[in-house]
């Protein structure tokens, strides 16, 4: 059961270009979404969120948008530089109750490989 | 300020035999959430510690266990390695119980099961 879809492995785009990365959820009950950047080796670094009660986020080149009633999400870099290449994964998060505690957990989707060339 | 830092970086271990690894968590977090990342998936939510409980698991069984201590250090144990444990696991802190807030990612550790 996968809450969170990436459907694009990847997107190659030009350097200068804008980057659009494309996310669905299915759980309605998600009400904080997150983007990350993974370099190889490393651990996947925040990049920009949105809570649900908003429909855009902006951050420098970084601007991601919420459809709340389409449960889709997606993130727009521009302009794309060389430097952007990565993996960027899309999670959602939710306050869960189990056993009368609460606890908070990233789903995410299976990431895209974006690559900008010079 | 110190980020999240884990060791060790990479390991190989047999089946059936057992691992640890290991997390510090970012300065001022008091929550860490531990994840296993496949090859070309996305991480995949283990269980979370908050003050020095486990207070939220994903879909794995109990032979992975953890630990987290007063500094808010974080142990992750496996027993009974399978081939198929080979992965990354990532350690993540966060402030509070992070519902709504951002998780810190450290670099993982490269889990080999042979």
């Amino acid at each position: 059961d996968q809450q969170v879809k990436q459907n694009s492995p990847s997107l190659s785009v030009q350097e200068g270009r804008i980057s659009i990365l494309n996310c669905d959820y299915t759980n309605s009950m998600f009400d904080y979404f997150l983007w990350y950047k993974k370099y190889p080796a490393e651990g996947p670094t925040f990049l920009i969120s949105i809570s649900s009660i908003k429909d855009k986020n902006e951050d420098g080149r970084f601007t991601v948008f919420l459809n709340k009633s389409a449960k889709h999400l997606s993130l727009h870099i521009v302009p794309s530089q060389p430097g952007d290449s990565a993996v960027y994964f899309c999670a959602a998060s939710s306050l869960f109750n189990a056993g009368g505690t609460s606890y908070g957990k990233l789903t995410f989707g299976q990431g895209t490989i974006l690559t900008v060339h010079p | 300020e110190t980020g999240v830092t884990q060791s060790p970086t990479h390991l190989i271990k047999t089946r059936g035999q057992q691992v640890t690894l290991r997390c510090s968590s970012q300065s001022g977090h008091n929550t860490v959430s531990w994840y296993q990342q496949a090859l070309g998936q996305g991480p995949q939510f283990i269980f979370q510690y908050y003050r020095e409980e486990e207070n939220g698991r994903g879909n794995f069984p109990p032979r992975f266990s953890g630990l987290q201590f007063p500094n808010y250090s974080s142990e992750l144990n496996v027993n009974a390695l399978e081939l198929d444990d080979s992965a990354l696991y990532l350690c993540a802190s966060s402030s509070g119980l992070a519902g709504g807030a951002e998780q810190f990612f450290g670099p993982g550790t490269r889990l080999t099961v042979l």
